[in-house]
């Protein structure tokens, strides 16, 4: 059965940093792109950002961009998001995906809160 | 950015009707666009990808199609599990731009 486990969701303040963690299983993780997508609370989605298979290309919303970083551990089966410099309007449930054009399986999420 | 925009808002039916959704992106995305739905307090489940083909287990009544920019989910013979939020995105060009949601509700 495929399934994406996201966690490190909590509360932080302002300007504080924060890793997402995904766990995946069930599938071949290391042949799909991922891809991070938020929502913030009664809002809608948001496209964050994606990464292939091996790591080697991202692409970001403009508003993270040199604030968030995806990555990957193939070895590991997990997706991570880096998240530094962390703004009010960040606070969403996060949620893994699997694929990125092909984009299917979801995980339940994670929720971020940055409040001080 | 390609913006993408859904109508209607909002909408309220019966079981068993008919309903459509439409989504018209800024510019021309080809057949790049999929549709999710996503029930109260659930993770969203993703229906349709390049306009039209369904993910493994979505009901045949769960349909795409496009005319230019416009895309059009129909939903035949809704269900009571179908009272949802659907969302339609982009898969064109970064970024992955999603519509605003369509909420179908009860008559």
């Amino acid at each position: 059965e495929v399934q994406v486990v996201e966690s490190g969701g909590g509360v932080v303040q302002p300007g504080g940093s924060l890793r997402l963690s995904c766990a995946a299983s069930g599938f071949n993780f290391r042949s799909y792109w991922m891809t991070w997508v938020r929502q913030a609370p009664g809002k809608g989605l948001e496209w964050v950002a994606d990464i292939n298979q091996g790591g080697s290309e991202t692409h970001y919303v403009d508003s993270v961009k040199g604030r968030f970083t995806v990555s990957r551990d193939n070895t590991k089966n997990s997706l991570f998001l880096q998240m530094n410099s962390l703004r009010a309007d960040d606070t969403a449930v996060y949620h893994c995906v699997r694929g990125a054009y092909q984009s299917d399986y979801w995980g339940q999420g994670t929720l971020v809160t940055v409040s001080s | 950015d390609i913006q993408v925009t859904q109508s209607p808002s909002s909408l309220s039916a019966s079981v068993g009707d008919r309903v459509t959704i439409t989504c018209r992106a800024s510019q021309d995305i080809v057949n790049h666009l999929a549709w999710f739905q996503q029930r109260p307090g659930k993770a969203p489940k993703s229906l349709i990808y390049a306009e039209s083909a369904l993910h493994s287990g979505v009901p045949s009544r769960f349909s795409g199609s496009r005319s230019g920019t416009e895309f059009t989910l129909t939903i035949s013979n809704l269900q009571p599990e179908d009272f949802a939020t659907y969302y339609c995105q982009q898969c064109d060009s970064y970024p992955r731009t999603f519509g605003p949601g369509t909420k179908v509700d009860v008559k």
